[in-house]
């Protein structure tokens, strides 16, 4: 069964940082792209960044741009969000998600909440 | 970036009734990578659809989704109690995702 689980999240001071892992399993984490979502509460879903299976290239939304870093370890099938100078849009669930490179069949994690307030 | 646009924004109808929900993208979507999902108050989003037209795993039957190149349908054939909620639908044919902005199927 594939299993997506992402933890890190919590209550961050604005300006803080906080990164957020995501555990993979159940299928072959090493060949699939990787993606962060996040969602503000009673808001819709904003797609943050994008990973490459190999991690050889990263792709940002403008919003977090140069302010968040997205990585991965694939000999221990994790997925990383390293998030800087938090402010109080990036408040959000945060996402973790793949689509499946044999059915395209797309697999979320079951999400973290990022509270970023003074 | 794929942008989509969902229409309509709120749709009011009654338990019983079919629904048909619009997404246009503004680029051709390839290989129909176009998933919708179904979200409820304090839920995660759910998946109903994906490759345009695959029901995930243990959607019924009454969810249905149709449509290529840039304009994508879901239809639900008869609104059950449990499927007022917002849907979204989501391009993901590329390193960059994009989502439409959602529609609220509300009971009239």
């Amino acid at each position: 069964e594939v299993q997506l689980l992402e933890s890190g999240g919590g209550l961050v001071q604005p300006g803080g940082s906080l990164r957020l892992s995501c555990a993979g399993s159940g299928f072959s984490f090493r060949n699939h792209a990787m993606t962060w979502v996040r969602q503000a509460p009673g808001k819709g879903l904003d797609w943050v960044s994008g990973i490459t299976d190999s991690g050889g290239s990263t792709y940002y939304a403008d919003s977090v741009k140069d302010r968040f870093t997205i990585s991965r370890d694939n000999s221990r099938s994790t997925l990383y969000l390293q998030m800087n100078s938090l402010g109080a849009e990036d408040t959000a669930f945060y996402y973790c998600a793949f689509s499946s490179a044999v059915s395209s069949r797309l697999y979320w994690g079951q999400g973290t909440l990022v509270t970023v307030s003074s | 970036e794929n942008v989509l646009t969902q229409s309509p924004g709120t749709l009011s109808l009654s338990p019983g009734e079919g629904a048909t929900l619009s997404c246009r993208a503004s680029q051709s979507v390839s290989n129909n990578y176009l998933a919708w999902y179904q979200q409820k108050p304090g839920q995660a989003p759910r998946l109903l659809m994906y490759g345009a037209s695959t029901r995930a795993t243990g959607i019924p039957d009454r969810f249905s989704g149709s449509g290529s190149g840039t304009d994508f349908t879901l239809t639900i054939s008869r609104l059950e109690p449990e499927d007022f909620a917002v849907y979204y639908c989501q391009h993901y044919g590329s390193s960059l995702w994009t989502f439409g902005q959602g529609t609220k199927v509300e009971i009239k």
